[in-house]
């Protein structure tokens, strides 16, 4: 069972227009990461955040962590094709040990 | 630094037959997860070691499961026997001690059971 859900679960967009991406939890987090997958491939951690509030910007991409820290937003600003694959939020509970939990995953397209 | 390694890429399979996946972590990395991902689907946790120890085994099912990982470093992921609802790929991550988790990722092994 995967608590974290994430909306849209397929986008397909045209280059250069712009894109959201949430990942919504009843669960509070004391972290939670955004992972990019490409075809093949094991995902590829792209950012972490920790506070509650907390923005964080790589390039073109721009993360927002829930004030509640329970959820979370990617937005993409003028999309590419490079920008293509399936996105996954992970958010990490703390305990004795950090347990890491992945989002239902959004299937980015962007078509040239 | 050599990231995550696994093998093999591939495996197809008959259903009721054994196969064993191996993964060998990033150098140094005490932490070594398994994850089944279904294809446009997030990884879901099958197991995760803190060197030799498994911690969290609460989602693997043991009746046809198991997993090692002998000296801390590398992994076996074994099933036996395979069903069709096995079909996926298995991931194997690793990270090490600090503030905030950070997994490495394998390129994965897709199993396809006919």
């Amino acid at each position: 069972t995967q608590l974290l859900e994430q909306s849209p679960q397929f986008l397909s967009i045209q280059e250069g227009e712009n894109l959201t991406v949430y990942c919504n939890s009843s669960s509070v987090f004391s972290s939670l990461q955004w992972y990019r997958q490409e075809p093949g491939e094991g995902p590829v951690l792209l950012v972490t955040v920790v506070t509650g509030g907390e923005v964080k910007k790589l390039k073109r991409l721009t993360f927002q962590f829930g004030d509640a820290r329970k959820d979370s937003s990617l937005h993409i600003t003028a999309a590419q094709p490079g920008d293509t694959g399936l996105y996954l939020c992970a958010g990490t509970h703390r305990g004795g040990y950090q347990k890491v939990t992945f989002g239902t995953g959004t299937k980015l397209q962007v078509i040239p | 630094e050599a990231g995550v390694v696994q093998s093999p890429r591939y495996k197809i399979i008959e259903k009721k037959q054994p196969v064993a996946f191996w993964c060998n972590p990033i150098s140094g990395h005490n932490t070594l997860y398994w994850y089944r991902q279904n294809l446009g689907q997030g990884p879901e946790l099958l197991i995760r070691y803190e060197n030799e120890e498994a911690v969290d085994d609460s989602q693997l099912p043991k009746d046809r499961f198991s997993a090692e990982r002998l000296k801390g470093v590398d992994s076996t992921l074994k099933i036996q026997p395979a069903e069709l609802g096995d079909s996926a790929v298995y991931l194997c991550a690793s990270s090490s001690r600090g503030r905030v988790e950070k997994l490495f990722f394998g390129s994965g092994t897709q199993l396809s059971v006919l």
